[in-house]
């Protein structure tokens, strides 16, 4: 089984201070972790994944994310928001060691960037 | 790189109705396609993983007469919602994957259909 938890509907934050959204997860075995982010009425655009490696993961945007397996967490950080980096933000996991690459997707915070 | 295009983007139809949305990878040929459906203010639900040539798995509580998958090659998959009525009305969105090992992880996603059944 695999769950993943974001426990903020909804994150504000001035434009050029640090953002931060959380997600933690629950997985069998070994932890597939993702984030992605929708913009009104549109699709998901990918911004990060973590497979395996170092737990620090960058990616697009400016994005990055920590990988944490004592905490059970992968929290995507930004250092410094954009008022354009207001959308929802989804979590994903899959269990690395289940056949298919099915992902289950948390329930999504809203980040709102302020002026 | 890894675009994939829905159509159509928005939908209206009469309730009895069927509907066809078409999921396309551009400029890649996809290993698996995906269809989510999300509802406002809601995550993404799984519907059903679909292959080139073999039939579509659906998740558990999907009607697989309710909606046909059909993924006739490796860059379209077509989701029918055969018989719509209004609680169909939903943001339906495919992703589709290609290559192996890690870099099939990554699902690449659609823009979305809006489906709305009068």
């Amino acid at each position: 089984a695999q769950s993943v938890a974001q426990p903020e509907d909804q994150v504000n934050v001035a434009e050029g201070n640090p953002l931060t959204v959380k997600c933690t997860y629950s997985v069998s075995g070994n932890p597939y972790l993702f984030w992605y982010v929708q913009y009104p009425n549109r699709g998901l655009q990918f911004l990060l994944k973590y497979i395996t490696g170092d737990n620090l993961v960058k990616g697009s945007y400016g994005f990055e994310a920590e990988f944490n397996k004592s905490q059970t967490s992968f929290h995507l950080k930004k250092p410094s928001a954009l008022v354009s980096d207001s959308a929802l933000y989804f979590c994903a996991v899959r269990d690395g060691r289940a056949a298919g690459n099915k992902l289950t997707f948390g329930g999504g915070t809203r980040v709102l960037v302020k002026p | 790189g890894a675009v994939v295009s829905q159509h159509p983007s928005w939908v209206i139809c009469k309730s009895g109705t069927s509907v066809k949305i078409e999921c396309r990878s551009l400029d890649f040929q996809a290993t698996t396609m995906f269809w989510y459906r999300q509802f406002p203010k809601q995550s993404l639900m799984l519907m059903a993983t679909s292959n080139e040539g073999s039939k579509a798995t659906y998740e558990q509580g999907v009607e697989k007469d309710k909606f046909l998958i059909n993924h006739a090659s490796l860059t379209l998959s077509t989701l029918t919602v055969t018989s719509a009525h209004p609680e169909d009305s939903s943001f339906y969105i495919c992703s589709a994957t290609f290559g192996s090992g890690a870099l099939q992880e990554t699902q690449y996603f659609g823009p979305g259909t809006r489906l709305l059944v009068l």
